[in-house]
């Protein structure tokens, strides 16, 4: 079947523009995370969904981050007035709510997020 | 709070050699771990993980990892390496949600492991 799709695949944007990325998860997992991965900083959790729970935005480093989840399916990350800092590579990633299953989290591609 | 050691930024191995990528973790409680893999602009794609049981166990491509709770480690073993083998291995842990602990992953910092023909 499909796997996580995420758009663009990469993001050129000027600093102090605002970007959104997307996510589609896999069919039928209720669980979806985002993370980011730059250089020195390794893979970060940004903030996770689950069905129709309140997020868990913990990972989230400053409110200019903010992301939703319509309709438990789709969901868009948005990163107001971009800095260069925030230049990385955004992962987006699902899994299973329940059960063994939703141990193993199945990423996407990735979108590459450039800020000059 | 979790974390995850790989210790070794970058692993060579000759192809056909056995290959091992180290892990080590901290956590309250215990462990669920993972591998991934990622090559070259590419996401990351699951290998295996550990949830319970038996302390070997058999992922994709042949790769192997063995869970060792004294040592508190989970290495990443192939007996026999191959070229295409070559890529970013991330080692991964979370807890057991009943602990109430948060879902995502912990990831080490990743191993660059390059087999040479």
């Amino acid at each position: 079947g499909a796997g996580v799709s995420q758009s663009p695949s990469n993001k050129v944007t000027e600093k102090g523009k605002d970007v959104e990325l997307r996510c589609d998860p896999i069919s039928g997992h209720t669980a979806l995370y985002w993370y980011r991965q730059s250089l020195g900083q390794g893979l970060e959790f940004l903030i996770y969904f689950q069905g129709n729970s309140a997020p868990d935005k913990s990972g989230l480093p400053s409110d200019r981050f903010s992301a939703e989840r319509t309709g438990g399916s789709v969901s868009t990350l948005t990163i107001q007035r971009t800095q260069q800092e925030d230049s990385a590579v955004y992962l987006c990633a699902s899994s299973l709510g329940t059960g063994a299953s939703s141990y193993e989290q199945y990423f996407g591609p990735g979108t590459r997020l450039t800020v000059t | 709070a979790q974390s995850v050691a790989q210790p070794e930024d970058q692993v060579n191995v000759a192809e056909g050699n056995p290959l091992t990528v180290k892990c080590t973790y901290s956590v309250s409680g215990n462990p669920y771990l993972f591998w991934y893999v990622q090559y070259p602009n590419r996401g990351l794609q699951f290998l295996l993980k550990y949830i319970t049981g038996d302390n070997l166990v058999k992922g994709s491509y042949g790769f192997e990892a063995e869970f060792n709770k004294s040592q508190t480690s989970f290495h990443l073993k192939k007996p026999s390496a191959l070229v295409s083998d070559s890529a970013l291995y991330f080692c991964a842990v979370r807890v057991p949600i009943s602990s109430g602990s948060a879902r995502q992953l912990t990831f080490g910092s990743g191993t660059q492991l390059t087999v040479l023909p």
